[in-house]
């Protein structure tokens, strides 16, 4: 299995809506990632599990709440978002992280979020 | 801060025409690596490079790593249909922080 599986697809929320995203790995892969994408530019950091743990917070505003159950599954919490955070969140994983030949990203499909 | 610029942000050629995307960084880099995004889809891996000065190809792709470790090239020769998509380089510092580019949108005219 060399995919990261992602849901939902879409996802449409109002303001004071809770959700989540889920993304799901199963090639034995030990860093996982969340990115954010505007249309029309790069993929922005927003998180990296490394173990289990989290390695990297980019100063993400806590209405985003990531969470790593275990090595195979990371989600991102959603709560009292803006408008503004309207985007395309990638989940992506790598075989760990920070080593060269071994950070290569493997990206999920991703969830395409609209805010209301 | 780092940052990774892409030239040009948008590129169209026929179908057959050569294209070719730079990347600069404004630090030395440990590795790059290339991914292509089709449209409406995700980041796919293309190829990292490690070394200074390093080249490397797929079939019509060329990738190429500067001397300094500070910039990239990536060339494709006569373009299909097949190679629409935004085209990123993805710098990674000695930090291991990954930097994207800004992205080179292709599109290819039949």
């Amino acid at each position: 299995d060399t995919e990261v599986t992602q849901t939902p697809k879409h996802l449409v929320m109002g303001m004071t809506n809770k959700k989540s995203l889920k993304c799901e790995q199963h090639m034995g892969h030990r860093a996982m990632y969340w990115y954010k994408q505007k249309a029309k530019k790069p993929p922005e950091l927003m998180f990296v599990y490394s173990y289990e743990k989290l390695s990297i917070n980019e100063s993400v505003p806590s209405r985003f709440s990531p969470e790593c159950p275990n090595s195979s599954l990371l989600n991102l919490h959603l709560h009292a978002l803006q408008p503004e955070d309207s985007a395309l969140y990638l989940c992506a994983s790598s075989q760990v992280f920070g080593t060269v030949g071994a950070n290569v990203l493997t990206f999920g499909a991703g969830s395409r979020l609209t805010v209301l | 801060g780092q940052q990774v610029m892409q030239i040009p942000q948008y590129q169209h050629v026929q179908e057959g025409e050569d294209f070719t995307t730079y990347c600069n960084s404004s630090t030395t880099l440990s590795n790059i690596q290339w991914y292509k995004q089709r449209p409406g889809g995700h980041p796919v891996f293309l190829i990292q490079l490690v070394k200074s000065g390093e080249v490397k190809k797929q079939k019509r792709l060329t990738f190429q790593f500067g001397e300094a470790k500070k910039n990239s090239s990536l060339h494709i020769t006569a373009t299909q249909t097949t190679d629409v998509g935004t085209y990123f380089c993805a710098g990674v510092d000695t930090g291991n922080q990954f930097y994207f580019g800004t992205g080179t949108s292709l599109t290819v005219i039949p």
